[in-house]
C-alpha cells in the first residue's frame, strides 16, 4: 500500500499569509496527486490534480508542486474563505489513498 | 452536468450489511475515462477511500476494506453500489460517490448520505 502523510495537521494564519501544507507518499507516485479542500457538511473540492494542475474555476492564489515522494499546497495569500480542512489523494496505481488532512484556522 | 446522488438506509443494525446507491444522471456511466468510487468520511475524522469500479465491473478496494466490501454496477439503470458486511460502529460515518476521470482524480461528488450503526 501507498501511505500518505500530510503535515502539518493544523495550522494557523493570518489573512494575506502565504501558506504551505505538505505531502509525502510512502514510495513514488510520480506526478499523480490531487489536493481537496473540504468545509464542513460539504463534500470535498478537487483544487489541484497532477499535482500542479489548478481545476477550472480555483483561484489562481492555490498551487501545488512537487513528484515522487514529496509534495506540496500553497495559498500565497490567505483569504477568510480558504479557512477548511485540505487533504492530499494519491492516484497511481490501483489505490486512491488520502492523507490525513490539515486544518487551516484564520488567526 | 454531471449529478452523483447516493440513496440507502441511514441505520444499519450491527453485524448486519450497509447498502448504499449512487444514481448517476448528466454523464455516462460507460465513458472510458470514468472510474466510479466510495469514499467514506467517519464523524470528526478524515476521508477513506473504499474502493473503486469501471463500468466492465473491474474493482479496486481499499486493502484494509477489501474483505467486507463490495462494489457493483448497473449500467442500464445508470446506478453503481457499495455493500459493507459485518458493519460495527467503526463503520458509521457518511458515505460519498464520486466519480475519478482519468488524470483528474475525483472530481465530482455526491452529497454524501450519513449512515448510523446501531440497534
Amino acid at each position: 500500500d501507498i501511505q500518505m502523510t500530510q503535515s502539518p495537521s493544523t495550522l494557523s494564519a493570518s489573512v494575506g499569509d502565504r501558506v504551505t501544507i505538505t505531502c509525502r507518499a510512502s514510495q513514488s507516485i510520480s506526478v499523480w496527486l490531487a489536493w481537496y479542500q473540504q468545509k464542513p457538511g460539504k463534500a470535498p473540492k478537487l483544487l489541484i490534480y497532477k499535482a500542479s494542475s489548478l481545476e477550472s474555476g480555483v483561484p489562481s492564489r492555490f498551487s501545488g508542486s512537487g513528484s515522487g515522494t514529496e509534495f506540496s499546497l500553497t495559498i500565497s495569500s490567505l483569504q477568510p474563505d480558504d479557512s477548511a480542512t485540505y487533504y492530499c489523494q494519491q492516484y497511481s496505481g490501483d489505490s486512491r489513498m488520502f492523507g490525513q488532512g490539515t486544518k487551516v484556522e484564520i488567526k | 452536468q454531471l449529478q452523483l446522488q447516493e440513496s440507502g438506509p441511514g441505520l444499519v443494525k450491527p453485524s448486519e450489511t450497509l447498502s448504499l446507491t449512487c444514481s448517476v444522471s448528466g454523464a455516462s456511466i460507460t465513458n472510458n475515462t470514468s472510474y466510479w468510487g466510495w469514499i467514506r468520511q467517519s464523524p470528526g475524522k478524515g476521508l477513506e477511500w473504499i474502493g473503486n469500479i469501471f463500468y466492465s465491473g473491474s474493482t479496486y478496494y481499499n486493502p484494509s476494506l477489501r474483505s467486507r466490501v463490495v462494489l457493483s454496477i448497473d449500467t442500464s439503470n445508470s446506478q453503481f453500489s457499495l455493500r459493507v458486511n459485518s458493519v460495527t460502529a467503526s463503520d458509521a460515518a457518511v458515505y460519498y460517490c464520486a466519480r475519478q476521470q482519468a488524470g483528474y482524480s475525483f472530481r465530482d461528488w455526491g452529497q454524501g448520505t450519513l449512515v448510523t450503526v446501531s440497534s
